[in-house]
């Protein structure tokens, strides 16, 4: 079945550092990707999607580009902030009527010192 | 206006007991879907409902079970329950007709078991 990989955690970076979480997928057909956001004792927030090959989702300074040659869907941000410390999750649905149920990776943890 | 919304925030149940979880969904949102998440792990899908029935179910037992209103609110109910029943479970909305394929999460309803 579908599934998504994300890099280990946790991932600890200074202030203005440059963030990389790595996210590959096994899938059938063509998938929509996402990254979401998750902040202490809250649910999930997405943070940006893309819906085909080479499309780049980006949002608040995180970039996220659709490779399919790679199977990949890595986030960056070019100067990450201590309001970025939280945990990244990577998914995938299919496409279809509506919304599809979503495969998650196991999500990152990310602190960001000062 | 209100995003999804869940109740309680906090339970707490013992082995063998039942419990019963509520999602009220965003306004304008006719799809509930359910996700169970594990300390540690990315969330799992449990099943979707849309037109007061199930339509889509992941890999969980029958002990899992829901239930939609028809002011498309939602319920999610769990039997005989087992320590590994132990997670935070998320309730996501989202609109059956249009183009996107975004879920809004709700807070969550964290359940531990005794």
């Amino acid at each position: 079945g579908d599934s998504v990989t994300q890099m280990e955690g946790p991932v600890t970076l200074s202030e203005e550092a440059f963030l990389t979480i790595n996210c590959t997928y096994t899938a059938t057909g063509y998938p929509s990707l996402f990254w979401y956001v998750q902040y202490p004792g809250e649910g999930l927030q997405l943070l940006l999607k893309a819906t085909k090959a080479d499309d780049k989702g980006s949002n608040k300074g995180f970039e996220a580009t659709y490779r399919k040659e790679t199977t990949s869907f890595h986030l960056e941000k070019g100067s990450v902030q201590v309001s970025d410390s939280a945990v990244y999750f990577c998914a995938l649905s299919d496409k279809g009527q509506g919304a599809q149920k979503l495969v998650f990776g196991q999500g990152t943890r990310l602190t960001i010192n000062p | 206006d209100a995003g999804v919304t869940q109740s309680p925030t906090h339970l707490i149940k013992t082995r063998g007991q039942q419990v019963t979880l509520r999602c009220s969904p965003k306004s304008g949102h006719d799809t509930v879907s359910w996700y169970q998440q594990a300390l540690g792990q990315g969330p799992q899908f449990i099943f979707q409902y849309y037109e007061e029935e199930e339509r889509q179910r992941g890999n969980f037992p029958d002990r899992f079970s829901g239930h939609q209103f028809p002011n498309y609110s939602s319920e999610l109910n769990v039997n005989a329950l087992l320590l590994g029943d132990s997670a935070l479970y998320l309730c996501a909305s989202s609109p059956r007709s249009g183009r996107s394929n975004e879920q809004f999460f709700g807070p969550g309803t964290r359940l531990t078991v005794l």
